[in-house]
């Protein structure tokens, strides 16, 4: 089955505690995303990979890291985390065929907490 | 920069009632136009898409028109029903970054039977 994984899905941390959430995919897609979702702020993206080692950053990159250094992979780093970044992280990937945007595909997302 | 805005919500609605969800766009090249939706507890998923001006994209009973001159991609449903009631995004994608992507703050629908 065709599918984007997260893990973990929930997760409650303490701030200054370095974590990551992992992402992944089976499509052999070569895009993949990281957004966060707050209330009334809709979907912001943190960063974008084109393809492996290949990485940039989206509207909302500070306080995260990204690393691609596999096809199917794509975690997203907290090295310090802070309260603010409390939200609901989605990982997406999607196929660009001859540079045009395709539709995406999302992971069934990340509830981070941190106090 | 590029930007998506969808009406405000929440929109709440009877069975069988006419839906619109209006969705405009800014963007600094020729952009791709999606409607996602989201069910609660879920992740998005692609509900429709067009890709130049004046297509259609239509899914489920749901249709949007890409309309440059308007720069709008308003979402509408003949008869919506109960199952209809989530979150829905529009959202954009650049043919000159296909992986800088736009979402609008999305919009929160409730069916009522």
């Amino acid at each position: 089955e065709a599918q984007v994984t997260q893990n973990p899905r929930y997760l409650i941390t303490v701030t200054g505690k370095k974590l990551t959430v992992t992402c992944s995919q089976n499509m052999n897609h070569e895009y993949m995303s990281w957004y966060r979702q707050d209330p009334g702020l809709g979907l912001r993206q943190i960063y974008y990979s084109m393809n492996v080692e290949v990485t940039d950053k989206g509207d909302v990159p500070e306080g995260y890291k990204v690393s691609r250094k596999e096809k199917r992979n794509f975690p997203l780093i907290l090295e310090s985390p802070s309260p603010n970044q409390t939200s609901l992280y989605f990982c997406a990937s999607t196929l660009s065929v001859s540079g045009r945007p395709s539709e995406q595909y999302f992971g069934p997302g990340t509830r981070l907490t941190v106090t | 920069g590029n930007s998506v805005t969808q009406m405000e919500g929440p929109v709440t609605l009877s069975e069988e009632a006419f839906l619109t969800i209006n969705c405009t766009y800014t963007a600094t090249g020729y952009p791709s136009l999606f409607w996602y939706v989201q069910y609660p507890g879920e992740g998005l998923q692609l509900l429709l898409k067009a890709t130049k001006a004046d297509d259609k994209g239509s899914n489920k009973g749901f249709e949007a028109t890409y309309r440059k001159e308007t720069t709008s991609f308003h979402l509408e449903k003949g008869s919506v029903q109960v199952s209809d009631s989530a979150v829905y995004f529009c959202a954009l994608g650049l043919w000159t970054n296909a992986g800088k992507s736009t979402f609008g703050d999305g919009t929160t629908l409730t069916v009522k039977p």
